[in-house]
């Protein structure tokens, strides 16, 4: 079975810390997303990669930034987080059209 | 873009009868059509792909279809149990062949014993 994971199941930060999320995946998929999950809005794609080094622009990218330095490892960067940034963020990294989800980190920004 | 629209409203039925969800898009025809589950507070799980070319799926006790011609797929989990109960989420592909849906809003189903 695909396993994704995600370093925290919960995370509260201040306004203006830098926080970093980290996903890693063990299938050895090639493309690899972020995404945040609110109320009413439903999942909305923040970036992915292709490959490693890779990063494509999603449809929300402002206020963040990735990193993927190996294959199996893509990370979130909220360079400064802000309140309208507490949300589900949820890590998925996929095989042709499926995607495989991390079990998401609740982040609360104060 | 394409826009998605599923039921907001919390779709309730009882143990046993049939629960079918309802997933309409606009625009272009994607290639593929996918649901997802999705229980409170974890991320969305794979549940089934259905093709253009497909007009119906099984898998155990789930159904999907796809009518390009309507623009809509519908989701049938017969014999209904209470552990079904979840969001589920239709997610179609992006305009491109991206292999990167797009994902609607959701529809919660509550099922009672």
């Amino acid at each position: 079975d695909v396993k994704v994971t995600q370093s925290s199941r919960y995370l509260v930060k201040r306004t203006g810390e830098k926080v970093f999320l980290e996903c890693v995946q063990d299938m050895d998929h090639e493309n690899m997303f972020w995404y945040r999950q609110d109320p009413g809005l439903g999942l909305r794609l923040i970036y992915f990669s292709y490959d490693v080094k890779m990063k494509e622009k999603g449809d929300i990218p402002e206020g963040y930034s990735v990193s993927r330095e190996k294959k199996e490892r893509f990370s979130l960067i909220l360079e400064s987080a802000s309140t309208n940034q507490t949300s589900m963020y949820l890590c998925a990294s996929s095989w042709l059209d499926t995607q495989y989800f991390g079990p998401g980190t609740r982040l609360t920004v104060l | 873009s394409q826009k998605i629209e599923q039921n907001s409203e919390a779709l309730n039925i009882q143990e046993g009868k049939t629960a079918t969800l309802t997933c309409n898009y606009t625009n272009y025809s994607p290639a593929y059509l996918q649901w997802y589950r999705q229980d409170p507070g974890r991320g969305p799980v794979f549940l089934l792909l259905i093709r253009e070319n497909e007009k119906e799926k099984r898998k155990e006790r789930l159904k999907v279809t796809f009518d390009t011609t309507l623009k809509q797929s519908l989701f049938h989990i017969t014999a209904s149990q209470p552990a079904d109960s979840a969001t589920y989420l239709c997610a179609l592909e992006r305009a491109g062949g991206s292999y990167i849906p797009t994902f609607g809003r959701g529809t919660s189903l509550i099922v009672h014993p």
